[in-house]
């Protein structure tokens, strides 16, 4: 089975702050991808990345950086200096091997940032 | 800018009647998903079609829930008979490709069953 851990419901950061988002996964597994969505309170999901799990280089895209390590299970996302607009539900998911073709979503965790 | 176009966004229907909720995937995306998003469970699959051919709709309740593709730009997800459990709000999402893709998701149906 599948699952994927978001043990921070809520972060509230100021601008321009680091916030640094947490994500668990369990899989069986040995090929499988990890992903992040974005859901601002226009309620559509965003889809920032998708990692495969034989590529465990860190990956950056302006604010955004993602931190995959398989020992620990976790690919973490860090938003750098954090702005208003970055305020949204972000959501960690997992696909692969029998469930090659559906996303398991986390719980997401609710980030706001304060101007 | 290509994105999936979900109708209604808003749907207020009283329990009993038919919900009849529609999706146009990205245009050239061979796989669809129907998934539901509640406070409870948060998101969850319901249905997922690879060339308009169902494959998985385990997650949908049977007895009321049906999903459809006419054709390669559309896709339904019908209730029927509604229930106030199904308030929730309903996306679809289209992706290109077989195994691990990324889904592109629609804006989602706000469904309110009274």
């Amino acid at each position: 089975a599948q699952k994927v851990t978001q043990a921070q419901t809520e972060i509230s950061v100021v601008e321009k702050e680091d916030v640094t988002l947490d994500c668990v996964y369990e899989t069986r597994d040995t090929t499988y991808y990890l992903f992040w969505y974005k859901q601002p309170p226009s309620g559509e999901l965003v889809f920032l990345i998708r990692r495969n799990s034989f590529d465990e280089q860190n990956e950056i895209s302006g604010r955004y950086s993602w931190n995959f390590q398989k020992s620990t299970s976790s690919f973490n996302f860090t938003i750098t200096a954090s702005q208003v607009v970055d305020s949204a539900v972000y959501f960690c998911a997992l696909s692969g091997g029998t469930n090659d073709y559906k996303l398991s979503f986390g719980a997401g965790t609710t980030v706001t940032v304060r101007a | 800018d290509a994105r999936v176009t979900q109708t209604p966004r808003d749907k207020v229907t009283e329990m009993g009647q038919e919900v009849t909720m529609r999706c146009q995937p990205i245009l050239g995306h061979n796989t669809v998903f129907w998934y539901r998003q509640t406070m409870m469970q948060g998101l969850e699959l319901l249905a997922y079609f690879r060339n308009r051919a169902p494959l998985d709709d385990s997650g949908m309740p049977k007895d009321r829930f049906s999903a459809e593709m006419p054709d390669a730009t559309l896709a339904t997800l019908k209730i029927q008979p509604s229930e106030p459990r199904d308030s929730a709000v309903y996306f679809c999402a289209s992706g290109l490709g077989i195994k691990n893709t990324e889904a592109f998701f629609g804006q989602g149906t706000r469904l309110t069953v009274v």
